[in-house]
């Protein structure tokens, strides 16, 4: 079985500062893991994905996240927040990345920015 | 183009009636989704189509809910008898699998239900 934990349901940071929402994973298989941000009343969007081709993964908006085995972590990271940052993320792991297979998800964690 | 749309956006229900949630994907896409997301809680797999075959349906949470997608595209997830515990937001998503290539699933916005 495979699952994802995000520590922190609620993250606030000031404006211009550095974004750090955690997420670590546990899997039978290697796993593929996945960041998706989800405003008010929208559908998800998807970040970035890791796919085993590169540790340190670019996505839009700034973000990265790097995937360290030995911690079995991913956890998501944006150099200087933005206010159009504030938003739930939400940390989801799967087997394969085909877009065939199922996400599960973590709990999620509120980003809150304090201008 | 247009991405994943659901409809309607907003339901309430009472105890006991029967609803239908629709899902409309990005046309093309092969692989759909449907996930049940409660109040402050990630999104949980409910059943998953590949085409018009329902390959996965272990996420269903009980024999009330009821999934189709007839002809491949349009999908609808059906709830008999609603409970109050029934009061979540479905969300679709959809992608397009070839083999040996790696897809997102697009998500729609999602159906909020709320059963009284």
């Amino acid at each position: 079985a495979q699952s994802v934990t995000q520590l922190g349901s609620h993250v606030s940071v000031s404006e211009g500062a550095l974004v750090l929402l955690r997420c670590n994973y546990s899997s039978s298989v290697p796993p593929y893991l996945f960041w998706y941000v989800q405003y008010p009343n929208q559908g998800l969007q998807l970040l970035l994905k890791y796919t085993s081709a590169a540790t340190l993964v670019k996505g839009i908006n700034g973000f990265e996240a790097e995937f360290k085995k030995s911690e079995t972590s991913f956890h998501l990271t944006k150099p200087s927040a933005h206010m159009s940052d504030a938003a739930e993320y939400f940390c989801a792991v799967s087997k394969t990345n085909f877009g065939n297979e199922k996400l599960t998800f973590g709990t999620g964690t509120r980003l809150t920015i304090i201008p | 183009g247009a991405g994943v749309s659901q409809s309607p956006r907003y339901k309430v229900a009472k105890r006991g009636q029967d609803v239908a949630l629709r899902c409309d994907p990005i046309s093309g896409h092969v692989s759909l989704f449907w996930y049940q997301q409660a109040l402050g809680q990630g999104p949980e797999f409910l059943t998953y189509f590949q085409n018009e075959a329902q390959l996965d349906k272990s996420g269903l949470p009980s024999d009330r809910f009821f999934a189709e997608r007839p002809e491949g595209s349009v999908s609808t997830l059906k709830i008999q008898r609603t409970q109050q515990e029934d009061s979540a937001v479905y969300l679709c998503a959809s992608s397009l699998r070839f083999s040996g290539t790696t897809y997102e699933q697009y998500f729609g916005p999602g159906t909020r239900l709320t059963v009284t």
